[in-house]
């Protein structure tokens, strides 16, 4: 299996401030990766797919880069509502698919 | 809008099968080519993809459940469903019914989530 690491586990931020998690894959996945948000108690909510394609309906301050085995997601200014953990998952060819620990966000 | 809604006992017994059933609203499960798949997360933990089954009937399980894992459809009802045999405690978790956008390598629509517990 393709194993994920997520870094860091968590983090504390200021309304407003830039939000970065990384995302590292066991071996190159390309681009095959999405990353989603889970807020307590909820199913867990697309946000970007093929490592940096934004989901339809989903704030533009999201976004998301990389390839390979190294990838980024990206808060530009985080709100309130984005309290959260986000999780990666890879996709590559070899089934089964995989996600990273997640990444808990709140606010400072 | 696809909708899917997990129904199933909560509570299951070691040894015995879970036994989950996913409903689909929204749109038929047997058109379009979608993965319906199954996820589960225990309490305060991560996310483990399960298995899937597309719309054809064709089945992919994660290696680390295949012995004990069975997804089948229901296109008469609009379901998709779960077995797991064999439980222990290691299976209580929140389990979760998904499907892809089209492409069968993302989960955008998802369940509320079912939580089952594993005990005597």
């Amino acid at each position: 299996d393709i194993q994920m690491t997520q870094s860091p586990s968590s983090l504390s931020a200021s309304v407003g401030d830039r939000v970065t998690i990384t995302c590292q894959a066991s071996q190159d996945i390309s681009n095959y990766l999405n990353w989603y948000q889970q807020k307590p108690g909820k199913a867990p909510k697309l946000l970007i797919y093929d490592a940096s394609n934004l989901e339809t309906g989903v704030p533009s301050r999201f976004s998301g880069s990389g390839s390979g085995t190294d990838f980024t997601f990206t808060i530009s200014s985080l709100q309130p509502e984005d309290i959260a953990t986000y999780y990666c998952q890879q996709y590559d060819n070899l089934l089964p698919f995989t996600f990273g620990p997640g990444t808990k966000v709140d606010i400072k | 809008q696809v909708q899917l809604q997990e129904s199933g006992p909560g509570l299951v017994k070691p040894s015995q099968t879970l036994s989950l059933t996913c409903t689909v609203s929204g749109g038929s499960i047997s058109s379009g080519s979608y993965y319906w798949s199954w996820i589960r997360q225990p309490a305060g933990k991560g996310l483990e993809w399960i298995g899937r089954i597309y719309t054809s009937g064709s089945t992919n399980y994660n290696p680390s459940l295949k012995s004990r894992v069975t997804i089948s459809v229901d296109t008469s009802k609009n379901q998709f469903s779960l077995k797991l045999s064999s439980v222990t405690a290691a299976d209580t978790a929140v389990y979760y019914c998904a499907r892809d956008r089209y492409s069968g390598y993302d989960f955008r629509y998802w369940g509320q989530g079912t939580l089952v517990t594993v005990s005597s």
